[in-house]
């Protein structure tokens, strides 16, 4: 029973051009939304966050995008660069949970020179 | 100045076996987690515990026990393993309320012979 999924597990893209990652979930109670990019053998890092009263937030060349009524939320990274390979985690919170982090199955990045 | 530590990075050992990963984290967060990743990579909460309480206990095998000496530090022991707890464990902190945003340690790679 995936609550959170990415349906995409990889992306290829050029250096300078967007990257779109997809995340769609299913449980309303969701309260927060969070994307990790994490590299081989390191820990997620947390990358950019969204509150579910809220449809955008912006930071630096990251935007995440949530649609509540679709139960979607897009992570758009521009312009993308090589450093930007990684594989990248959308996460939900569920606070009354206790900050339960419920995280889809990641998308592997790669961004060509 | 690592902010969410881990020890050991590497665990290799025998099935039937004993072990424990240590986790300290110096961000003055009252809530810290386990997590696990499996082999198909997706990240699983175990456990958390705020201010030494366990609050999120996921369905695990009883083999496995956290404790928690202070809020700064929550070990994973793990009885009697099994190939199957092979494994990514990763181990965050965050405070309970607020932005809720985990942050992550490096890991530990435990693998089951």
């Amino acid at each position: 029973d995936q609550q959170v999924k990415q349906n995409s597990p990889s992306l290829s893209v050029q250096e300078g051009r967007i990257s779109i990652l997809n995340c769609d979930y299913t449980n309303s109670m969701f309260d927060y939304f969070l994307w990790y990019k994490k590299y081989p053998a390191e820990g997620p890092t947390f990358l950019i966050s969204i509150s579910s009263i809220k449809d955008k937030n912006e930071d630096g060349r990251f935007t995440v995008f949530l649609n509540k009524s679709a139960k979607h939320l897009s992570l758009h990274i521009v312009p993308s660069q090589p450093g930007d390979s990684a594989v990248y985690f959308c996460a939900a919170n569920f606070k009354a949970a206790g900050n339960k982090l419920t995280f889809g199955g990641g998308t592997r990045v790669l961004v060509k020179p | 100045d690592t902010a969410v530590s881990q020890t050991p990075k590497y665990l290799v050992t025998q099935m039937g076996n004993d072990k424990s990963i240590k986790c300290e984290q110096n961000l003055g967060h009252d809530t810290m987690y386990w997590y696990k990743q499996d082999s198909k990579k997706f990240l699983k909460i175990m456990f958390s515990y705020n201010n030494k309480e366990l609050i999120i206990n996921e369905t695990v095998p009883n083999r496995f026990s956290p404790k928690s000496p202070d809020k700064a530090h929550l070990n994973l022991h793990i009885n009697s393993l099994e190939l199957g707890d092979s494994a990514v464990y990763f181990c965050a902190s965050s405070h309970l309320s607020g932005k809720e945003t985990q942050y992550f340690g490096p890991g530990t790679r435990l693998l089951v012979l």
